[in-house]
């Protein structure tokens, strides 16, 4: 089954910096790349995503990076805010017909 | 003007006990899933169903039943419950393969 591996699993940044997870897969059919975002009491929601055919996705201060060769996506998020603050997970979508979701990045932004 | 609802919210129980968790979405989707996140945050699914068919059955105790009645429902049954069995479930859904997921906002599961 696809194999995947999210770093780091926290990630601590001051207000106003960036900040970039990444996620690694092992299955190179996957073909459909999403971030999930999950807030406290929540489910997980998407927040961008990105197929096999396109290199680089982005919406306002979120952008989406992928490597098909090196198999690996990025989550890039710019001028971070508290409400940034979450667990973030890659779950990439394999032709078994699952996304198997990466181990989570906590996420927290300090004012 | 819920798309994925869940209920019960909380459901705390005794072992050996048997529950059930009850999802349904409003948004017109084929796919209906059931993940299971742990103490760690770490997710896993559990069962896929499409168009009321079982497509993903996870390697999950036969003490887990899903039951999908009709596709905008997808119900889960635990027999026996045990105390490992103690997570938050997650009902989900999809328009079809390779698109975006639609979670509620889960059934925190404790067993005592």
């Amino acid at each position: 089954g696809e194999n995947v591996e999210q770093h780091p699993s926290t990630l601590s940044v001051q207000e106003g910096d960036s900040a970039v997870i990444k996620c690694t897969y092992s299955d190179s059919a996957s073909n459909y790349f999403p971030w999930y975002k999950q807030e406290l009491g929540k489910g997980p929601q998407l927040i961008i995503d990105i197929r096999s055919n396109v290199g680089e996705k982005k919406d306002q201060r979120i952008a989406v990076t992928l490597n098909k060769t090196a198999k690996h996506f990025s989550l890039h998020i710019t001028e971070t805010q508290p409400e940034d603050s979450a667990v973030y997970f890659c779950a990439p979508y394999t032709n078994a017909g699952k996304s198997t979701f990466g181990d989570g990045t906590t996420l927290t932004v300090k004012p | 003007d819920t798309a994925v609802s869940q209920t019960p919210k909380y459901l705390v129980t005794q072992m050996g006990n048997d529950k059930s968790i009850k999802c349904e979405q409003n948004l017109g989707h084929d796919t209906m899933y059931w993940y299971k996140q742990d103490s760690k945050k770490f997710l896993k699914i559990m069962f896929s169903y499409n168009n009321k068919e079982l497509i993903i059955n996870e390697t999950v105790p036969n003490r887990f039943s899903p039951k999908s009645p009709d596709k905008a429902h997808l119900n889960l049954h635990i027999n026996s419950l045990e105390l490992g069995d103690s997570a938050v479930y997650f009902c989900a859904s999809s328009t079809r393969t390779a698109s975006p997921l639609h979670f509620g906002n889960g059934t925190r599961l404790t067993v005592t």
